[in-house]
């Protein structure tokens, strides 16, 4: 089957990089995407990784690395409105499920 | 270009009752993706539909059904409702049936009683 680790909880200062891991076991792996997700929202697409290396879009960065089915998501200058959850997702043909979510990291950032 | 849409917001049920929900996907997006979120637990992966046939199916019994129309839109039906389906449920739509980048809508609150 397919699993993946997050950490439960992160706590950050405002201004701070926070790191987010994630290791994932699973078969046909297509890729790892990442999700935020605020309190009482729906998840919002933040990058996705196919192949091994670094992704940047703005503050946040993504790296995969298929060898260590590892993968982290890297939030720079850290504001008060990226408290929330994030989830990492493994895209593959393993079984015939498509998608499988982590069970979140929710992040707090402190002034 | 117009965002995913899902209705109704919310909806409480008794056990024992059928529901349906709605989905719009993004225009162009051929695949839509139904999905699961009890309170403080990642979305589980229901089913997929691409080009309006089921693609992909997480370990949901069959009283989960869902369809996917020609206009974008779709549908998921829950038949039997039992206490342990409540839950938030969310449609994600996306351009490729791998599902590596999925918009999802703001969800549907469900709760049974």
């Amino acid at each position: 089957g397919q699993s993946l680790e997050q950490p439960s909880e992160v706590t950050a200062v405002e201004g701070a990089i926070v790191q987010i891991n994630c290791t994932y076991q699973t078969s046909g792996f297509y890729g790892l995407s990442w999700y935020q997700q605020h309190d009482g929202g729906a998840p919002t697409f933040l990058s996705y990784n196919g192949l091994d290396g670094l992704e940047e879009t703005g503050r946040f960065s993504s790296f995969l690395s298929r060898s260590d089915s590892y993968g982290y998501l890297l939030l720079q200058e850290l504001q008060m409105k990226d408290s929330a959850s994030y989830f990492c997702a493994v895209s593959h043909s393993g079984g015939y499920q498509k998608v499988t979510f982590g069970t979140g990291t929710k992040l707090q950032v402190i002034p | 270009e117009t965002g995913v849409t899902q209705s109704p917001t919310h909806l409480i049920k008794t056990r024992g009752q059928q529901v349906t929900l709605r989905c719009s996907s993004q225009s162009g997006h051929n695949t839509v993706s139904w999905y699961q979120q009890a309170l403080g637990q990642g979305p589980q992966f229901i089913f997929q539909y691409y080009r309006e046939e089921e693609n992909g199916r997480g370990n949901f019994p069959p009283r989960f059904s869902g369809l996917q129309f020609p206009n974008y839109s779709s549908e998921l039906n829950v038949n039997a409702l039992e206490l342990d389906d409540s839950a938030l449920y969310l449609c994600a739509s996306s351009l490729d049936p791998r599902g590596n980048e999925q918009y999802f809508g703001p969800g549907t609150r469900l709760t049974v009683t």
